[in-house]
């Protein structure tokens, strides 16, 4: 079993629609919850930051983790063309280097 | 959030050439830096870890004396692709961790490296 998985997608949803983007890790040492977006030949960009448990909104975009499923979800609210991009989540334990998920290809189509 | 910075953005040499890419953390002070390459829509590979004043950790598979890694200061890593050769044309992106503060242990990227060997 790998440490974080990710559905590769392509996932594509209408314009307007509310997305939702899931990991699930095996490590329940992995404190450190993050989501980034990559557009293409570019660096991925820190999304959302997330320490320990809970949900945390940031405008369109809400994260949540539930460490007792080992699951981590980023929701986009009205998605826009411009959202279609590769989302990855990482995560990882104080003190080591984070995991990254594959990644899931989103497009919103207008 | 935080800036990570990369130079050049993109190269094109020719095979057995050695090609230096430079990564700096511009607002932060970064103790940990890492190098990983991507392929076409394939995920992050991690290639190495680096500390700042000590010897990078490299991932398995990666030869450490073909890419050279180097973490100078605080603020600069650089990696050197030596004698490069058409298969090690890849996107090559540095990170930064920050440490301590109010954003603590969050790791921000650069812009990525095409590196284009002929």
């Amino acid at each position: 079993q790998k440490e974080v998985e990710q559905d590769p997608g392509p996932l594509s949803v209408p314009e307007g629609a509310i997305v939702s983007l899931n990991c699930t890790y095996s490590n329940s040492a992995f404190q450190y919850f993050m989501w980034y977006r990559q557009y293409s030949r570019k660096g991925p960009e820190l999304l959302m930051y997330t320490y320990s448990s809970g949900n945390k909104e940031d405008g369109r975009f809400t994260a949540q983790v539930d460490k007792s499923s080992k699951y981590i979800s980023l929701f986009i609210r009205d998605s826009q063309p411009s959202d279609s991009a590769t989302y990855l989540c990482a995560m990882g334990p104080p003190g080591q280097n984070f995991v990254f998920g594959p990644g899931t290809r989103l497009s919103v189509l207008p | 959030g935080a800036v990570v910075s990369q130079h050049p953005s993109r190269v094109i040499c020719k095979s057995g050439t050695s090609v230096k890419i430079e990564c700096r953390s511009l607002d932060f002070q970064a103790t940990t830096m890492f190098w990983y390459r991507q392929f076409p829509k394939q995920s992050l590979m991690l290639m190495a870890t680096s500390n700042e004043g000590s010897k990078a950790t490299y991932e398995q598979g990666v030869e450490k004396d073909k890419f050279l890694i180097n973490h100078a200061s605080l603020t600069l890593s650089t990696l050197t692709v030596t004698s490069a050769h058409p298969e090690d044309s890849s996107f090559y992106i540095c990170s930064a961790r920050t440490s301590g503060g109010s954003r603590d242990n969050e790791q921000f990227f650069g812009p990525g490296t095409r590196l284009t060997v002929l």
